[in-house]
């Protein structure tokens, strides 16, 4: 497609309920990011795929949340037994590699747990 | 840890005037600092970036100063108009770390008409 699409864009869950959110990179984009943002604040790095190394999931906050991507296609976080501080927008990044190329966002999967 | 400090939280700009909003940095092995800008209900889109090789970097009425010294970067946007009302990150991060990036706090600037 022509940018990251992201479903849902938006999600209201009750709490302890398990959420999965999509993302589809931008064709041919060998990496994939998975960010958080809370209402009024910045972007926090939760997961990092490139092609078929094992991803980075140094930023994924409990062993509640968890994502996968096959090859270099659609990616999918999962968070399990929801709570409501993971109320927020999750937003997906694509980026080709190389110097000086630009990381492309998706529109976000606005959360709300309730 | 946060490792890119940014300021000011908010800022309100008449149009025409100049926005300035300032980043700083704490790991120098950081070799990359775009400024990300996020519309409300939208994901953020690069608006320009910079390297530490160069100090500055103009796009339009769009500039990015550098001091490396400092550990600090700036946007500066002249001629604010209605239109750059929007939330502004900046950003960094280092070679080899396929482009991950450590986001400031955002600012949240509005210009009135």
């Amino acid at each position: 497609g022509a940018g990251v699409s992201q479903s849902p864009s938006n999600k209201v869950t009750e709490k302890g309920k398990d959420v999965e959110l999509r993302c589809d990179p931008i064709s041919g984009h060998t990496a994939l990011y998975w960010y958080r943002q809370r209402l009024g604040q910045g972007l926090e790095f939760l997961i990092y795929f490139q092609g078929n190394s094992a991803p980075d999931k140094s930023g994924l906050p409990s062993d509640r949340f968890s994502a996968e991507r096959t090859g270099e296609s659609v990616s999918t976080l999962t968070i399990q037994r929801t709570q409501q501080e993971d109320s927020a927008v999750y937003l997906c990044a694509s980026y080709r590699g190389g110097s000086g190329n630009t990381i492309y966002f998706g529109e976000g999967s606005w959360l709300t747990v309730v | 840890q946060q490792q890119v400090k940014q300021s000011p939280q908010s800022l309100i700009v008449q149009k025409g005037g100049i926005s300035i909003i300032n980043c700083a940095y704490e790991n120098t092995a950081f070799d990359y600092f775009p400024w990300y800008q996020q519309f409300p209900g939208k994901g953020p889109a690069l608006l320009i970036a910079i390297r530490p090789d160069v100090s500055e970097k103009k796009e339009g009425r769009f500039t990015i100063s550098f001091n490396k010294s400092a550990k600090q970067f700036s946007l500066h946007i002249m001629d604010s108009q209605p239109g750059d009302s929007a939330t502004y990150f900046c950003a960094a991060s280092r070679a080899g770390s396929a482009r991950q990036l450590t986001f400031g706090s955002g600012t949240q600037l509005t210009v009135l008409p």
